[in-house]
C-alpha cells in the first residue's frame, strides 16, 4: 500500500480564494511527522508546514494550515488568500519514528499540481 | 545564512561513465539525505548520512550507486558506468538531529543529471 497518497491531477483556484490539497498517509507506527513542501518550476523544494503525530492542534504558518485528521489518517493543506506566486507542485510527505529521536527518510506522495488564476 | 548547496547544477554524461554529485549542507547540520526524482513523481529516498557514517543506505538502487561523507559535512553521490534510466534530479537536504523535534530537512536546488 502506498504511504502517501495524493490523488488530485491539478488543482485550479482563482487568486484571493482559499484551496484545499488533500493528502492520505499509512502507517502504524505511533509516532510520525508530516510535512508539506512546494516546488515550484524553478525545482527547488520549500518546506511549508509540519505537523507531528502527538500535536494536540492543528499546524498553521501564515497563509498555510494543515488540517490533521487522525483518526481519517488525513493531513490536508489549506492556502488562504491564493497568491499567483502558489502556482508549483505541491509535496505531502511522512517520516516514521518521529519521537524516536533518530532521523529518518521523508516519504513523498506523487505531488499535486496548484495553478492559481488572475 | 547560507542553504544547501548543490553542484553542479546540470550534468550531461554518457553512458556508461561516472559521474560525482557534490552535496554542501547546512552549516551545523549532522543529518544529511540524497533524494532522487524522476520526472512526475515525489523525491525518492536513497541514503542518509548521520555524521559521518551511513545510517540508512536502503534507497541506494543497486552497487553501482555509492555515497561519502568524510568529514560529516559536504557528501559526494557517486554513480558508476552511468545508465540512461539514470536520469533524474538528484536532492540533497540537510537537518538538526534534534531529538524529539520536527527536524525539518532543507533542500539544495537539486542536480538534473542526464545520461545519453
Amino acid at each position: 500500500a502506498q504511504k502517501i497518497t495524493q490523488t488530485q491531477p491539478g488543482m485550479f483556484v482563482q487568486e484571493k480564494e482559499a484551496v484545499t490539497l488533500d493528502c492520505t498517509y499509512d502507517t502504524s507506527d505511533p509516532s510520525y511527522g508530516l510535512f508539506w513542501y512546494k516546488q515550484p518550476s524553478s525545482g527547488e523544494m520549500i518546506f511549508l508546514i509540519y505537523q507531528g503525530s502527538y500535536d494536540q492542534q492543528n499546524a498553521t504558518e501564515g497563509r498555510y494550515s494543515l488540517n490533521f485528521q487522525k483518526a481519517r489518517k488525513s493531513a490536508n493543506l489549506v492556502i488562504s488568500a491564493s497568491q499567483l506566486g502558489d502556482s508549483a507542485m505541491y509535496f505531502c510527505a511522512m517520516r516514521e519514528g518521529a519521537r524516536t529521536g533518530a532521523n529518518s527518510k521523508l516519504t513523498f506522495g506523487k505531488g499535486i499540481t496548484l495553478s492559481v488564476r488572475p | 545564512g547560507a542553504g544547501v548547496s548543490q553542484t553542479p547544477s546540470n550534468k550531461v554524461t554518457e553512458k556508461g561513465k561516472y559521474v560525482e554529485l557534490r552535496c554542501d549542507p547546512i552549516s551545523g547540520h549532522t543529518a544529511l539525505y540524497w533524494y532522487r526524482q524522476s520526472l512526475g513523481q515525489g523525491p525518492e529516498f536513497l541514503i542518509y548520512f548521520q555524521g559521518t557514517g551511513a545510517a540508512d543506505d536502503s534507497g541506494l538502487p543497486n552497487d553501482r550507486f555509492f555515497a561519502v561523507r568524510p568529514e560529516g559535512s559536504v557528501s559526494t553521490l557517486k554513480i558508476q558506468r552511468t545508465e540512461r534510466g539514470d536520469s533524474a534530479v538528484y536532492l540533497c537536504a540537510s537537518s538538526s538531529s534534534t531529538s524529539g523535534g520536527p527536524n525539518i530537512q532543507y533542500f539544495g536546488a537539486g542536480t538534473r543529471l542526464s545520461v545519453l
